[in-house]
């Protein structure tokens, strides 16, 4: 069974631009949710999605944004990118919603870089 | 407010010596904790996890502790291989509608190196 596919792996942007990251979960699993890493603050919760649906947020300004569509896969947005912004984003994959402690699968991550 | 709090940025081990992670917690309604390995260019890896209905949890080379009255837990690596080399994550999360429940919190990581 294939893994959680992210793509792409690497991402350059200048300031002020947006981005978009996709992100691709394991068949037949239905939660995804968004993380982003930075040195020193770990992995930091952007948003859970399951059936389309937007279940939980965390604390991030509303320059990000997120989608799922109708097979599961999802797009995170990053609109007016900021130089703080450059982070590995990290997409995961459950069968079930967070809720239900189903461990994630991760995929590998986009590597952004704000310039 | 981080939640969840790995002290120790690194930690460099001996092979065939025990490895010993720690991670403490704030949110009481937390009940439910993970560790992730993640090694470079790839995504974290779920490793263990332990209930509050526990106190300790093994698997193979790895248990995790449970201390719910300090609110810390420790994963324990015997023996340590040079392979275990990555960087390792905590994670919570509480009953769901219940505090900071419905997500996943993770600490900061701590960057094991387990020397030959």
């Amino acid at each position: 069974k294939a893994g959680v596919t992210q793509t792409p792996r690497y991402l350059i942007k200048t300031r002020g631009q947006q981005v978009t990251l996709s992100c691709s979960p394991i068949s037949g699993h239905r939660s995804v949710s968004w993380y982003q890493q930075t040195p020193g603050q770990g992995l930091q919760f952007l948003f859970e999605y399951f059936s389309e649906t937007q279940r939980n947020k965390g604390n991030f300004p509303g320059r990000f944004s997120g989608r799922q569509f109708s097979n599961s896969r999802s797009e995170m947005n990053v609109s007016t990118l900021e130089l703080g912004d450059s982070a590995l984003y990290l997409c995961a994959s459950s069968l079930g919603i967070l809720a239900t402690n189903e461990k994630l699968f991760f995929g590998s991550g986009t590597q952004l870089s704000v310039l | 407010d981080q939640q969840v709090k790995q002290n120790s940025p690194s930690l460099s081990v001996q092979e065939g010596r025990i490895s010993i992670l720690n991670c403490d917690y704030t949110n009481s309604m937390f009940d439910y904790f993970l560790w992730y390995k993640k090694y470079p260019a790839e995504g974290p890896t779920f490793l263990i996890s332990i209930s509050s209905i526990k106190d300790k949890n093994e698997d193979g080379r790895f248990t995790v502790f449970l201390n719910k009255s300090a609110k810390h837990l420790s994963l324990h690596i015997v023996p340590s291989q040079p392979g275990d080399s990555a960087v390792y994550f905590c994670a919570a999360s509480g009953a769901l509608g219940v505090g900071s429940g419905d997500k996943l919190t993770f600490g900061t990581g701590t960057r094991l190196a387990v020397r030959p």
